[in-house]
């Protein structure tokens, strides 16, 4: 899988939106961009995924940028339990590359 | 539905010892997974299945062995445990490894120190 680079940790208020950042410059035309989050003490749970075009759910929005060699998750407004590793994988689906492989991630702080 | 289930929630051994850690799961998924978390650190992937009877090495498979008997259940054994495998493991399952059913579903984590 190609590589990501995202900030080491941020921080946010609650209740205020939060743009996590994710760089993949060396992103192929078939990586899909997947954004997993780990809350403390907890299995990472999936948060999105997009290929080209920019995708909410009821958690985030992922904005991709139009080269796809950067991505955004947004979330709207942050809460508390919003505090977590959030983690931006490329995935790629020929063989066995569709396994998810994770980097360090981004640590996120919600202040109340 | 359960989700992933994962036993014991700890675990301390002493090196050398072996032990299974106990994964299943509930919602007829194909694949499953192991992975590590060392301290600070991303998911390693250990080992991998993509349905019963087939297995496969991930990122960082020595010291570890996995079988997949059933759909359900995907038990990885350490067989001489070691201080370097104090880790906490999360294993994973997913419908396929293909878009649109490749959601994966992490249990709770098995957190293990060997002394």
């Amino acid at each position: 899988d190609a590589k990501t680079t995202q900030p080491n940790s941020m921080e946010s208020n609650e209740e205020e939106p939060v743009h996590l950042p994710c760089n993949h410059s060396t992103i192929s035309g078939t990586d899909y961009i997947h954004w997993y989050r780990q809350l403390p003490s907890q299995g990472p749970e999936y948060v999105i995924h997009g290929l080209t075009s920019n995708v909410n759910n009821r958690m985030a929005s992922l904005a991709i940028a139009e080269d796809r060699k950067s991505s955004t998750l947004i979330l709207h407004r942050a809460t508390l339990r919003d505090a977590a590793v959030y983690y931006c994988i490329l995935r790629n689906y020929g063989g066995s590359q569709g396994n998810l492989i994770f980097g360090k991630g981004t640590k996120l702080s919600v202040k109340p | 539905n359960a989700g992933v289930t994962q036993t014991p929630k700890f675990q301390v051994l002493k090196t050398g010892q072996s032990m299974t850690l106990q994964c299943a799961q509930d919602m007829n998924h194909e694949y499953m997974s192991w992975y590590r978390q060392d301290p600070g650190m991303g998911l390693r992937l250990i080992h991998y299945s993509v349905g019963a009877g087939i297995t496969d090495q991930g990122e960082v498979p020595n010291g570890y062995n996995v079988s997949r008997s059933t759909t359900e259940d995907f038990p990885l054994r350490l067989l001489s445990a070691a201080p370097s495998q104090t880790s906490v493991y999360f294993c994973a399952s997913s419908t396929s490894l293909l878009p649109p059913t490749d959601t994966q579903y992490f249990g709770p984590g098995t957190r293990l120190t060997v002394l």
